[in-house]
């Protein structure tokens, strides 16, 4: 059971460049996220999915974009990527956002590096 | 908007020492709570978790939680670490409305052997 899965794992770009971060869930969850995690912030949501068909800002949704493909899939968009996008990039599901009970399940992570 | 203080950004430890870290939140309602771990180079794993009911949790590895509401707090415990818990520790709080949990910054645990 793979869980949830993205890629790359690691990634170089340059100033400008453009790339979107792959994210699969096998649990047939609702619910899927990206946070993003940086040195003495913590993780901070930058858009999420409640279910299939719909998205949401999170805390930091500024410079990136979003699509949810199916229910699997959520991809996340840096179209022009800056250096304050270094970061490590964590996909995450669970079975559905508004429920009390909501537990959080996260990908291995892709760490990002923009030039 | 709900946030979470995490106190200690930094501990050192040795091993067989007993390890408390600290977990603060600002919202007064029904709250869940989690305590969250990443290993070096590694994605992040639940801990443990509290929902309702016995608010002392127990989660892998021998760590526990203890929720009290009147100090809007969650401290992870552990009597006895080891080496192997040398990781990252991360709590996250999620309310009604939409329970997308709010993270703190996160415990660095370095234990030596």
């Amino acid at each position: 059971n793979a869980g949830v899965t993205q890629t790359p794992k690691f990634q170089v770009l340059k100033t400008g460049q453009s790339m979107t971060l792959q994210c699969a869930q096998d649990m047939n969850h609702n619910s899927m996220y990206w946070y993003r995690q940086d040195p003495g912030m913590g993780l901070r949501l930058i858009y999420y999915s409640a279910s299939e068909g719909t998205t949401d800002k999170g805390e930091v949704p500024n410079g990136y974009n979003v699509s949810r493909l199916n229910k699997r899939e959520f991809s996340l968009r840096l179209e022009s990527a800056a250096p304050s996008q270094t970061s490590v990039y964590f996909c995450a599901s669970s079975e559905r956002h508004s429920l009390s009970g909501n537990t959080i399940y996260f990908g291995e992570g892709s760490w990002l590096t923009v030039v | 908007a709900q946030s979470v203080s995490q106190h200690n950004h930094h501990v050192i430890l040795s091993e067989a020492a007993s390890l408390e870290l600290g977990c603060n939140y600002s919202y007064g309602g029904t709250v869940n709570l989690f305590w969250y771990v990443q290993y070096p180079g590694q994605h992040l794993q639940l801990l443990l978790k509290y929902f309702s009911g016995d608010p002392l949790v127990k989660g892998i590895k021998g760590f526990e939680a203890e929720f009290i509401k009147s100090k809007f707090s969650f401290n992870l415990r552990k009597p006895s670490v080891q080496w192997s818990d040398t990781a990252e520790y991360f709590c996250a709080v999620s309310s009604g409305g939409s329970y997308i949990p709010t993270f703190g910054r996160g415990t660095s645990l370095i234990v030596h052997p």
